[in-house]
């Protein structure tokens, strides 16, 4: 149990276009995911908190307006990277909590997005 | 100075040696403590979660946790070249966080046949 999905694996896109990204909870429901950017050789860096029916959480330094998200049902969240610019490329993953009682967030495999 | 904080390594040992991972953090209302694995271009993928103070051990993996310290430790035995990966330590501070986690910059583990 607990699996997470994310579409696409990878996206190559021309600068000024936005990416839509998809995270599915396949086998339980989250009203709360995760989405998380990696640079190269750093770490997981949080995002933002999407929050089923609500508006998302942004962590301080992290654009609203440029990093759409959309969590419209207990199963999907959606990252929308708008306008899209050469410093956006990373790995972007999202996570959800699957259980209550724990703090263990499982993640989705990743979509490594290159902006040209 | 780092939330979380790892020593980046890489650390590399032999192939049935012990590997031992450190992690400190700097939250002391910190609650739960994970240890991920992620190998190169993939996401992260959970092996081990402590809660309390003491020893959790799950096969070859034991996880160690003190907070009076603010320590957090992950032990592998028997280490295989199939270990080779990032190991990633993450802190949640629970409450109002929960879920939310922050994450150290990883460690590198190498075995050597």
């Amino acid at each position: 149990g607990a699996v997470v999905s994310q579409h696409p694996s990878w996206v190559i896109c021309k600068s000024g276009t936005s990416v839509k990204i998809e995270c599915r909870s396949l086998d339980f429901q989250a009203t709360t995911m995760f989405w998380y950017r990696q640079f190269p050789k750093q770490s997981l860096m949080l995002m933002a908190t999407s929050n089923e029916g609500s508006k998302a959480t942004y962590e301080q330094g992290v654009e609203k307006d440029k990093f759409l998200i959309n969590h419209a049902s207990l199963t999907l969240s959606t990252l929308t990277v708008t306008s899209a610019h050469p410093e956006d490329s990373s790995f972007y993953i999202c996570s959800a909590k699957a259980f209550t009682n724990t703090g263990e967030l499982f993640f989705g495999e990743g979509s490594r997005l290159t902006v040209l | 100075q780092k939330e979380v904080e790892q020593n980046s390594g890489p650390l590399s040992v032999p192939e049935g040696a012990i590997a031992s991972l450190n992690c400190t953090y700097s939250d002391r209302g910190s609650q739960s403590f994970f240890w991920y694995r992620q190998y190169s271009g993939k996401s992260p993928e959970l092996i081990m979660s402590i809660y309390s103070n003491g020893d959790k051990e799950d096969g070859r993996f034991t996880a160690q946790l003190n907070k009076a310290s603010q320590y957090v430790s992950l032990l592998i035995r028997d280490s295989q070249p199939s270990d080779s990966a990032t190991y990633l330590c993450a802190v949640n501070a629970g409450g109002t966080s929960y879920g939310k986690l922050t994450f150290g910059q990883g460690t590198i583990l190498t075995v050597h046949p």
